[in-house]
């Protein structure tokens, strides 16, 4: 089936080592987005590529950045991840104006 | 930026309706969503109304939106206890290359037997 996925669904990191979140979708879509949504709260967009145009949000930290090798896939890194990054990362997908479909979501710890 | 308010909590027995509300502030958006989430997972879309629409009908949901109080609703009928879940509104705004959602902060429903 047709569908965003996100790997892992879970994962365990240490205060400063850096991780990547993957995300990957058969849709055909040229935009994907990554938002992170912290418990209790609306996800919240970090930033988004349009085919391979990268588009970052004002107020992302510098420390989140992302790679888009291919239209399939698309990777979050966290250089240095601290306590009040653990949250929620969801990957969304659309094709250009179009309804956004998002993916099951990788739940991040920050031990 | 667009601000968008929904109430935190609804509480519903099995079988009745619920109403899921959502305000916002700028009127400029082509699509409304609504979006589900289960807990521990992702978003799934529930269904959208395009803006110069009123209301839209899909099975047991019905949407409705009042562009002049700037006021968007979700109904279910028939609530079931599968449909305990956060629900968010968000609206679109179209950048050119993307469509950026501002979701609103959610609202919990619970389903009482």
């Amino acid at each position: 089936d047709a569908m965003v996925i996100q790997n892992p669904r879970y994962q365990v990191t240490q205060f400063g080592k850096p991780v990547t979140l993957s995300c990957s979708q058969t849709l055909n879509h040229n935009v994907m987005y990554w938002y992170q949504q912290k418990s209790s709260q609306a996800p919240k967009l970090l930033f988004h590529y349009y085919d391979k145009d990268f588009n970052n949000e004002a107020d992302t930290p510098d420390n989140f950045q992302s790679r888009r090798p291919n239209t399939s896939f698309c990777f979050l890194d966290i250089r240095s991840p601290g306590l009040g990054d653990a949250a929620m990362y969801l990957c969304a997908t659309s094709r250009v104006g179009e309804t956004q479909y998002f993916g099951p979501g990788t739940r991040l710890l920050v031990l | 930026g667009e601000d968008v308010e929904q109430s935190l909590f609804l509480s519903v027995r099995e079988g009745d309706s619920s109403v899921i509300n959502c305000t916002y502030t700028d009127s400029s958006s082509t699509y409304l969503y609504w979006y589900k989430q289960e807990p521990g997972a992702g978003l799934q879309l529930l269904t959208y109304i395009f803006s110069n629409m009123d209301m839209k009908q899909d099975q047991r949901l019905t949407v409705l939106l009042n562009k002049k109080d700037k006021h968007l609703s979700l109904r279910i009928a028939d609530t079931q206890t599968g449909d305990s879940a956060i629900y968010f509104c968000a609206l679109d705004g179209d950048t050119g290359t993307a469509s950026k959602l501002t979701f609103g902060t959610g609202t919990r429903l619970q389903v009482t037997l």
